[in-house]
């Protein structure tokens, strides 16, 4: 699988916009790009996920750069809820495409 | 709401004993996963079963097993539990249609294995 890269931590405040990049620049033209968070004991939760277009959904918005070497998941307005480490994934058509890869992930701190 | 539960939360062995933990779905999905998440690491795949059919990750210890009678239900036995196997374990679940690399997971909040 495809890497992935990502910050380590990042920091926010409620009711701000929150960008967490991920750079991934050996990914593949099949590859999708997922997103991931997990709570403080909870298991990881679906966020989005795109292959070249920018998404949008209830949860938040996938920006993806025109060569697709590098995302950005945006939460638009971050709450207390959203202190998760987010995972950035690439999941491809290859030989072990049923599976997630899961890198170290962003831990992201939401401050009163 | 459909979801994926793990119980019980919180399962507590002694080294060597054998224990089972299980995983039940609503989702009507047909693949289901074992992961195994280690303290302050990313969830690692242990093996899925893509309907009846049993799939090993190359690196899961033979000392992992796993069940799956039915489409709801999958069980992850653990023969002889060591120190290093204290973790949390997720159950995850999937569709199979199309690409998978175009299907979310669905994963319950797991379960934290204690070793005494």
């Amino acid at each position: 699988d495809a890497k992935t890269t990502q910050p380590n931590s990042m920091e926010s405040n409620e009711e701000e916009p929150v960008h967490l990049p991920c750079n991934h620049s050996t990914i593949s033209g099949t590859d999708y790009i997922h997103w991931y968070r997990q709570l403080p004991s909870q298991g990881p939760e679906y966020v989005i996920h795109g292959l070249t277009s920018n998404v949008n959904n209830r949860m938040a918005s996938l920006a993806i750069a025109e060569d697709r070497k590098s995302s950005t998941l945006i939460l638009h307005r971050a709450t207390l809820r959203d202190a998760a480490v987010y995972y950035c994934i690439l999941h491809g058509r290859g030989g072990s495409n049923y599976k997630l890869t899961f890198g170290k992930g962003t831990l992201l701190t939401v401050n009163p | 709401d459909a979801m994926v539960i793990q119980n019980p939360r919180y399962q507590v062995t002694q080294f060597g004993k054998p224990v089972t933990l299980s995983c039940s779905q609503t989702l009507n999905h047909n693949v289901m996963y074992w992961y195994q998440q280690k303290s302050s690491q990313a969830p690692k795949l242990l093996f899925h079963y893509y309907d009846k059919d049993f799939n090993n990750e190359a690196d899961t210890p033979d000392n992992f097993q796993s069940r799956r009678p039915n489409t709801s239900f999958c069980f992850l036995d653990i023969r002889s539990p060591g120190l290093g196997d204290a973790a949390m374990y997720l159950c995850a679940t999937s569709r199979a249609w199309g690409s998978f690399s175009r299907q979310p997971q669905h994963f319950g909040d797991g379960t934290r294995l204690s070793i005494l």
